[in-house]
């Protein structure tokens, strides 16, 4: 079975500051990893995903994430924060392998970003 | 091109009656999937249609739920009788033949039950 973990539900962050949103998985095989973001009254929206390759992925309105085998960890990075980026973040896996083609979705992170 | 869309996007219904969801996925997409999301938890999948066959229906609750995608185009998820518990957020997405690809979203249908 697949699951991730978001372990917090909200993160706080002054605009121009560095942001991290955590999320770790759990697959029997390899994983493909996604973050998706939904703004306020919006759908789920693509921002990144590792499929192969570099550990570390870039998508997206200027957001990052470092896959690490070692610690099942796929956290969401941006550089310096806007207020703009204020909405609720959704890690996801699939097994590579396994599983069916169905994402696995954590509980969701509400990101606020303050001036 | 368009998105995935989602009809109604909001639809308060009583206990007991009968609700109908659509979605129209993105024009080529084989792959169609419905997922729910009730009040802060996690959005779960509830099943998977590889043109208009259920390929993975694993995480639909209860024989109340039925799923259709008629001629491998839009799809309709349809509760009968809605209980107070299916009330939510419920998404669709589609996506290309290849695992390794994301998939779309819709806005979603914010269904409250009363």
């Amino acid at each position: 079975a697949q699951s991730v973990a978001q372990p917090e539900d909200q993160v706080n962050v002054a605009e121009g500051n560095p942001l991290t949103v955590k999320c770790t998985y759990s697959v029997s095989g390899n994983p493909y990893l996604f973050w998706y973001v939904q703004y306020p009254n919006r759908g789920l929206q693509f921002l990144l995903k590792y499929i192969t390759g570099d550990n570390l992925v870039k998508g997206s309105y200027g957001f990052e994430a470092e896959f690490n085998k070692s610690q099942t960890s796929f956290h969401l990075k941006k550089p310096s924060a806007l207020v703009s980026d204020s909405a609720l973040y959704f890690c996801a896996v699939r097994d590579k392998a396994g599983g069916g083609n169905k994402l696995t979705f954590g509980t969701g992170t509400q990101l606020k970003v303050e001036l | 091109e368009a998105g995935v869309t989602q009809f109604p996007s909001h639809s308060v219904i009583e206990k007991g009656q009968t609700v109908t969801l659509r979605c129209d996925p993105i024009s080529g997409h084989d792959n169609l999937y419905w997922y729910r999301r009730v009040m802060g938890k996690e959005i779960k999948f509830l099943l998977h249609f590889v043109k208009e066959s259920k390929q993975d229906e694993s995480g639909m609750p209860n024989n109340r739920f039925l799923a259709e995608r008629t001629g491998g185009t839009y799809s309709t998820l349809k509760v009968q009788p809605a209980e107070l518990e299916d009330s939510g957020v419920y998404f669709c997405a589609s996506s290309q033949n290849n695992r390794g690809l994301e998939a779309f979203f819709g806005q979603g249908t914010r269904l409250t039950v009363v």
